[in-house]
């Protein structure tokens, strides 16, 4: 089955440190992958996605880059802020029409201190 | 437009009780999914509505239920509650097919004492 494997955390980092979190998955076929920041009470924001090999998303600073040969779609940003104090999950969808389920890895707790 | 709603925000409830939780989509959107968020397990799936129908169901025993409205409102019902299911349930809506992005609610943060 599909899964996906993330950095343990938790993270904290100085403000303007540069960030990266691993995450590494399992599907079968060519699976859209994706990042989710859940802040402090709330539900979870797509942060950024990829759909097909090699695709880069990015977003408020963020990148991530589809790697298919090493199964990887590890999240980075150059210089992080407070504001981005929050939990970040990397999440995948089997193309199975018929299917919305999202596969999640188990979340980073980033922190960033000023 | 308005996003994802539930209702409501916090429930406690007793073990051997049964509990709603809604979930009304984005305006349009026709998937409704539903997630169960724990510190252990994380975010594990629970079920996948379509146009009143269940397309996609996650590994939780039949204490777990859900149905879908003609106006793709969304509820689950937890019967005979545990402590174990004491837990953040979030809902995510999709305009369905083909797969789009999902857009989720904030939660109903179930306590179970």
């Amino acid at each position: 089955g599909n899964s996906v494997t993330q950095m343990e955390g938790p993270v904290t980092l100085s403000e303007e440190a540069f960030l990266t979190i691993n995450c590494t998955y399992t599907a079968t076929g060519y699976p859209s992958l994706f990042w989710y920041v859940q802040y402090p009470g709330e539900g979870l924001q797509l942060l950024l996605k990829a759909t097909k090999a090699d695709d880069k998303g990015s977003n408020k600073g963020f990148e991530a880059t589809y790697r298919k040969e090493t199964t990887s779609f590890h999240l980075e940003k150059g210089s992080v802020q407070v504001s981005d104090s929050a939990v970040y999950f990397c999440a995948l969808h089997s193309p199975n029409f018929g299917n919305e389920k999202l596969t999640f890895g188990t979340g980073t707790r980033l922190t960033i201190i000023p | 437009k308005a996003g994802v709603t539930q209702t409501p925000r916090y429930l406690i409830k007793t073990r051997g009780q049964q509990v709603t939780l809604s979930c009304s989509p984005i305006s349009g959107h026709r998937s409704v999914s539903w997630y169960q968020q724990t510190p252990g397990q994380g975010l594990q799936f629970l079920f996948e509505y379509f146009s009143e129908t269940q397309r996609n169901k996650g590994n939780f025993p039949g204490r777990f239920s859900g149905r879908q409205f003609s106006n793709s409102r969304s509820e689950m019902n937890v019967s005979t509650l545990e402590l174990g299911d004491s837990a953040l349930y979030l809902c995510a809506s999709s305009l369905g097919e083909p797969y789009n992005e999902q857009f989720f609610g904030p939660g109903t943060r179930l306590t179970v004492l």
